[in-house]
This record gives C-alpha cells, sequence and structure tokens, in this order.
C-alpha cells in the first residue's frame, strides 16, 4: 500500500510480557515518528528518527522502551514488562524530511491492552 | 504541562453552519501550527497550517486564524458538513529549534448533525 502500515493493528497482553510494534513507512520517507494516545489524551511524542538514527530519546516515557529503524525503513517500538498504564494507541508518522512543513502521515495505529 | 489547551471536549453543530475549534497555546516560542482531523479507527490527517507570520489562511471550507498576542488560534469550517464530523487536533512547533516534534492538543470532538 501507500501509506504507513503498522502492524499490529490490536495488541492484548499480560502485565509483565514485552510486546513489538513494527511500523513501515511511506516508501522513501526519511523521517519516522513514533506517539501515542492514552485514553482522553493527545497524542504524546515519542521518538522520531531521521534515517536510521534517533538523536533524542528523551520523549520515551520509561527505559523499558525502546525503538529501532533499520534500512532507513522499518522501525520497531518494542516495550519490555508492559505495565497497565502502558495501554494506548501507538501511532507511527512519516514524512519525506524531518517535520518539513509539519505535514506527517500517520498510520491507523496499534491499539495496546495490557491486562 | 499542557503547552497546547484544546479546552472543548466537544462541539455540536448544524449542518450548514459554522463549526469553530480553538485552541490556545503557552510556548511563545511556537511558530508554526497544525490542525489534523481523526477519523475512528484511522490515523491523524493534516488538514491546514499557518505560519506565525500570517494571521489567516484559508483552504477551501476551512480557514485557520492566529492571534499571536493572544497565543490562540482557531479553525473556521464553513459550511458544515457531517462528513467533517470527526475529532480536531491542534498542534504546534517551533521550527527554529532542534527538536523534530510537534506537540499536539487533546482534540476536540466535532459532531455535524444533519
Amino acid at each position: 500500500g501507500a501509506g504507513v502500515s503498522q502492524s499490529p493493528s490490536n495488541k492484548v497482553t499480560e502485565k509483565g510480557k514485552d510486546v513489538e510494534l513494527r511500523c513501515d513507512p511511506i516508501s522513501g520517507h526519511t523521517a519516522l515518528y513514533w506517539y501515542r494516545q492514552s485514553l482522553g489524551q493527545g497524542l504524546e511524542f515519542l521518538i522520531y528518527f531521521q534515517g536510521n538514527s534517533a538523536p533524542d530519546k528523551s520523549g520515551l516515557p520509561s527505559d523499558r522502551f525502546s525503538a529501532e529503524r533499520t534500512g532507513g525503513s522499518v522501525s520497531t517500538l518494542t516495550i519490555q514488562r508492559t505495565q497497565q498504564e502502558d495501554s494506548a494507541v501507538y501511532l507511527c508518522a512519516s514524512s519525506l524530511v524531518l517535520l518539513g512543513n509539519g505535514e506527517l502521515f500517520f498510520g491507523e495505529g496499534s491499539r495496546l491492552t495490557v491486562l | 504541562d499542557q503547552q497546547v489547551k484544546q479546552n472543548s471536549p466537544s462541539l455540536s453543530v448544524q449542518e450548514g453552519r459554522i463549526s469553530i475549534l480553538n485552541c490556545d497555546y503557552t510556548n511563545s516560542m511556537f511558530d508554526y501550527f497544525l490542525w489534523y482531523k481523526k477519523y475512528p479507527a484511522e490515523g491523524p490527517t493534516f488538514l491546514i497550517s499557518i505560519s506565525s507570520i500570517k494571521d489567516k489562511n484559508e483552504d477551501g471550507r476551512f480557514t485557520v486564524f492566529l492571534n499571536k498576542s493572544a497565543k490562540h488560534l482557531s479553525l473556521h469550517i464553513v459550511p458544515s458538513q457531517p462528513g467533517d464530523s470527526a475529532v480536531y487536533f491542534c498542534a504546534a512547533h517551533n521550527s527554529g529549534g532542534s527538536n523534530y516534534k510537534l506537540t499536539f492538543g487533546k482534540g476536540t470532538l466535532l459532531t455535524v448533525n444533519p
């Protein structure tokens, strides 16, 4: 497809388990972003990539969260030892250049539920 | 500390009337503002933007107004259509800074009634 693709679309896991969320950006987009939206909240910035590099990881909520991007394309967000407060929709976005005119192309999100 | 605030969680208007969605910001370094629209089970999509050097930007039925002194912006949709029913997010950015993130508000759910 031509858009940003995320998988899984839904994930239910038990507290303490690890999860991996995948993002496939639009082909040719050099910048990739992860946001999350918790219930009743706005979009919270987590991390961005320029190519394979993530210069600023300060948005990640804790050291249980990590992200990587390989080949300037697919990115994986990993949450270790999940907690109930990690339940949210995790949104990935990409753009042709880093932020550019601010128009980010979002995927449909991965809904994570931690029981 | 919410730097971008959308104080109305929801708004309901009649088809054909004007919808006005409001957004306030506290960070004076923000100089670029955007509105995104989100339908259920879909990702947000870019709608319209405005730079701080302007006070108005228009695109078809959508107009964004920026009042820098009040740190306030608004999105006007006229005439409103049922297909405009969605959550609208205001976002802001410091284009001169080194952090490449958009700061979003919590969103306003717009319902346009036929």
